[in-house]
């Protein structure tokens, strides 16, 4: 079945330091690929998404590229803030057979950037 | 555009009772797919419905039930509680065109004791 794998965290960076958090997912089919946000007594937010190889996400200073031929889609921000805090899920969507889709989660990665 | 909302916020129920919580989605978003989400499992999907009809379903015991009404409002109910049923529970609702990106509620934080 469908899974994906993203580095273990905690992850603690100083502000405006590089930020990657790598991510790799097996697939059937060709999965839409994308990054949710979770802070602190929230639900999630999606963050980025591509739908296809190659394809390039990208919101609040965060990227992502979809790479079939390594199937990673591995995050990065080039400075990030106190505020990006937080708790983030890689995931794919595949469309089942009747229809619909789910999303399959990595067991997500927790952020934390100080001063 | 109101976002997802889920009631109530905060539960708590002794092991044996039963519970329901419910999901309003974003308006004109058909599908409802709802997540249990643990420290120990992550995040797992449970159940997804579109236009009142259960479409695809996880690998949960039949303790674990939903349904979804004209409105697309949806409603999960848990029988039999047990110690391992405490969780986060969200609901999520997409336009469901397809593969679509899903917008998830605050979730629902059930206890049991």
């Amino acid at each position: 079945g469908d899974s994906v794998t993203q580095m273990e965290g905690p992850v603690t960076l100083s502000e405006e330091a590089f930020l990657t958090i790598n991510c790799t997912y097996t697939a059937t089919g060709y999965p839409s690929l994308f990054w949710y946000v979770q802070y602190p007594g929230e639900g999630l937010q999606l963050l980025l998404k591509a739908t296809k190889a190659d394809d390039k996400g990208s919101n609040k200073g965060f990227e992502a590229t979809y790479r079939k031929e390594t199937t990673s889609f591995h995050l990065e921000k080039g400075s990030v803030q106190v505020s990006d805090s937080a708790v983030y899920f890689c995931a794919l969507s595949d469309i089942l057979t009747g229809g619909g889709n789910k999303l399959t989660f990595g067991t997500g990665t927790q952020l934390k950037v100080e001063l | 555009k109101a976002g997802v909302t889920q009631t109530p916020r905060y539960l708590i129920k002794t092991r044996g009772q039963q519970v329901t919580l419910s999901c309003s989605p974003i308006s004109g978003h058909r599908s409802v797919s709802w997540y249990q989400q643990t420290p120990g499992q992550g995040l797992q999907f449970l159940f997804e419905y579109f236009s009142e009809t259960q479409r695809n379903k996880g690998n949960f015991p039949g303790r674990f039930s939903g349904r979804q009404f004209s409105n697309s409002r949806s409603e999960m109910n848990v029988s039999t509680l047990e110690l391992g049923d405490s969780a986060l529970y969200l609901c999520a609702s997409s336009a469901s065109t397809g593969i679509d990106e899903q917008y998830f509620g605050p979730g629902t934080r059930l206890t049991v004791t």
